[in-house]
């Protein structure tokens, strides 16, 4: 089975002061890989998701960027934080790769805490 | 579009009771649907999918959920809750007419407290 990585675990950076967070997986090859933030402990928001290596797509216009230089690392990129990027990220991962995967479950990694001061 | 309702911000239930955790969609297709759960700090754990077949799915630890297309519903719920259960729980729904890459669609969460 799969296994999420994300790194680091906690991060508190100031604002202006630019982001990288990197999510790997293990167990699983082409996987398609979604990145998630979590605001005040309650909803998910959709912001990159990812087909394939060096395919992005976003989902909310923002100052993040997302990247996939590897088939199983994603990383999530901001050249300048702004205090509305706190909050919890979350690396999702589903099985089968590619368009018109039929009930894959997302499986989730343990997430990064970011506070932006 | 896809939508996903939880109407109840929190659900207490003492140890021992029945617990329900209600859903509700609104999609253009047919729905697969999902339920995980989220302690402190944590990543979301999966718990159970519905995609077709038997309208009452069984998933981990005990819960299970019942899908009700006529009612647009798909309550989680166990029959005998435990104190280890409180923690944050969110229903998913995907649409496969309207989406080929897997992205969900989820609700806002339902916090449920269970006391000894």
């Amino acid at each position: 089975s799969q296994t999420i990585h994300q790194w680091p675990a906690t991060l508190v950076q100031p604002v202006g002061s630019p982001l990288s967070l990197e999510c790997t997986v293990e167990g699983t090859s082409n996987p398609n890989l979604y990145w998630y933030r979590q605001a005040a402990g309650r909803g998910l928001q959709l912001l990159f998701y990812s087909v394939g290596i060096g395919q992005i797509s976003s989902e909310v216009p923002q100052n993040l960027s997302a990247s996939r230089p590897q088939d199983r690392q994603f990383i999530l990129s901001s050249k300048k934080l702004l205090l509305s990027d706190s909050g919890f990220y979350l690396c999702a991962c589903a099985l089968a790769g590619g368009p018109y995967m039929v009930g894959e479950t997302q499986y989730f990694g343990p997430g990064t805490r970011l506070l932006v001061l | 579009a896809q939508s996903v309702a939880q109407p109840e911000d929190q659900v207490n239930v003492a140890e021992g009771n029945p617990l329900t955790v209600k859903c509700t969609y609104s999609v253009s297709g047919n729905p697969y649907l999902f339920w995980y759960v989220q302690y402190p700090n944590r990543g979301l754990q999966f718990l159970l999918k519905y995609i077709t077949g038997d309208n009452l799915v069984k998933g981990s630890y005990g819960f299970e959920a019942e899908f009700n297309k006529s009612q647009t519903s798909f309550h989680l719920k166990k029959p005998s809750a435990l104190v280890s259960d409180s923690a944050l729980y969110f229903c998913a729904v995907r649409d496969l007419v309207t989406d080929s890459w897997g992205k969900l669609q989820f609700g806002a969460g339902t916090q449920v407290v269970v006391t000894p």
